[in-house]
């Protein structure tokens, strides 16, 4: 089955930089990824999408890559802000079945 | 539109003790999923429910169980309670079985002592 891990447990960036966070997957038949943003004592919070067809998704400040060949995905955050510090996860699915989640990435914005 | 809701919010419960987990999906949302939330393991997928059918399941021991109801609230239950059941439990809902767009619950945390 799909297995997915991040890079970095955790990242500081300073306040108005850009964050770049990483991520592996294994199913090289994963159709879909999302990205994730989960805060103190909340569940997580869906972010942003992509298929397997894309190589490039942008949203409101963020950005998410996939690149199939090596199996990675990363979300850029623009211009990091406080309320960007969080735990952020990628999760993949798995043949369709679920998604596999990765163990996360904690961002933390200095001021 | 009101988002998920999960009750209770905190459970402290004893060892060999069994708990009952409620999830409210988003109205007109009719898939509940479940995940385990811990430290060292992270999110792992529990089991899916669809229109009152159990779709999918994760690798998770038969103590874990679920259903959902006609009206597409869930529950799930753990029975005989061991320590390292502690953990946030997470109920996510999505409009239908092929939907990928998930809205996550603030979670159950179950302290096992």
């Amino acid at each position: 089955g799909e297995s997915v891990g991040l890079h970095l447990p955790t990242l500081s960036v300073q306040e108005g930089d850009n964050s770049i966070i990483n991520c592996a997957y294994s199913n090289s038949a994963s159709d879909y990824f999302i990205w994730y943003k989960q805060e103190s004592g909340k569940g997580p919070q869906f972010i942003i999408d992509i298929r397997s067809n894309m190589d490039k998704r942008q949203g409101q400040r963020v950005t998410v890559l996939l690149n199939k060949t090596v199996k990675h995905l990363s979300l850029q955050i623009a211009a990091t802000q406080p309320g960007d510090s969080a735990v952020y996860f990628c999760a993949a699915d798995n043949y369709g079945q679920n998604f596999v989640f990765g163990p996360g990435t904690r961002l933390s914005v200095l001021p | 539109k009101a988002g998920v809701t999960q009750t209770p919010r905190y459970l402290i419960k004893t060892r060999g003790q069994q708990v009952t987990l409620s999830c409210s999906p988003i109205s007109g949302h009719r898939s509940v999923s479940w995940y385990q939330q811990t430290p060292g393991q992270g999110l792992q997928f529990l089991f899916e429910y669809f229109s009152e059918t159990q779709r999918n399941k994760g690798n998770f021991p038969g103590r874990f169980s679920g259903r959902q109801f006609s009206n597409s609230r869930s529950e799930m239950n753990v029975s005989t309670l061991e320590l390292g059941d502690s953990a946030l439990y997470l109920c996510a809902s999505s409009f239908s079985a092929d939907s990928y767009e998930q809205y996550f619950g603030p979670g159950t945390r179950l302290t096992v002592t």
